[in-house]
């Protein structure tokens, strides 16, 4: 695998499901971020952390809970979405640091909300 | 923050064509990308340009970080072309975060 891999890659669950959204680095980083893309609203941060911790947390509800174990996993565990919540979610991962770095972008994760 | 806006929103060209991509930003950055959003969703990275010229191919970048501007060339246009292109900014002292232009959708015709 190389660049930034995500599972799965499409997702269909209710409002009353729990589900976990995967991310992996294979770059060497030590910063990994979600974003979220609704239709016809610009791509939106959610969550930053760097080396394992989290450093931004974007005013995301409480039913999306982030989680990096190390610095090439990245997880999104979801509960009790709103259809609201249905869009593509996307992990980067960069270098982080005193200057600015190049970020890379896995495929995404489709959810649907039903 | 920080304002990002990408024009034209919508663009459609014939194939063989040039066009040009603008993006205005409403502060200092340390970071621009540019990314082309294939019809699956993958952002794919074109350039990497907080200031400066860069060549790749038959795109090419320019960034003017004292106007507050990019522009994205795109030059003798094939249909693998359409998608959207998003231009993202980073500002200095706010970590490594992007802010996402509206996008500017691209479709080139046969």
């Amino acid at each position: 695998e190389t660049g930034v891999t995500q599972t799965p890659r499409h997702l269909v669950m209710g409002m009353t499901n729990k589900k976990s959204l995967k991310c992996e680095q294979h770059l060497g980083h030590n910063a990994m971020y979600w974003y979220k893309q609704s239709a016809k609203k610009p791509l939106e941060l959610m969550f930053v952390y760097s080396l394992e911790e989290r450093v931004e947390n974007n005013s995301v509800p409480s039913r999306f809970s982030p989680e990096c174990p190390n610095s090439s996993h990245l997880f999104l565990h979801l509960h009790t979405l709103q259809p609201e919540d249905s869009a593509l979610y996307l992990c980067a991962s960069s270098q982080i640091g005193g200057a600015a770095y190049e970020q890379y972008f896995g495929p995404g994760t489709r959810l649907t909300v039903t | 923050g920080i304002q990002v806006e990408q024009s034209p929103p919508d663009l459609i060209l014939q194939e063989g064509a040039n066009s040009t991509l603008r993006c205005n930003f409403s502060d200092s950055v340390n970071n621009l990308q540019w990314f082309h959003q294939n019809p699956w969703g993958q952002l794919i990275n074109l350039f990497y340009i907080p200031s400066g010229t860069k060549q790749n191919g038959r795109l090419s970048a320019t960034t003017v970080a004292t106007e507050r501007y990019s522009l994205l060339y795109i030059s003798s246009s094939q249909t693998t072309d359409s998608g959207v292109y998003f231009c993202a900014v980073g500002r200095p002292a706010a970590g490594n975060k992007l802010t996402f232009g509206g996008g500017t959708r691209v479709l080139v015709k046969p």
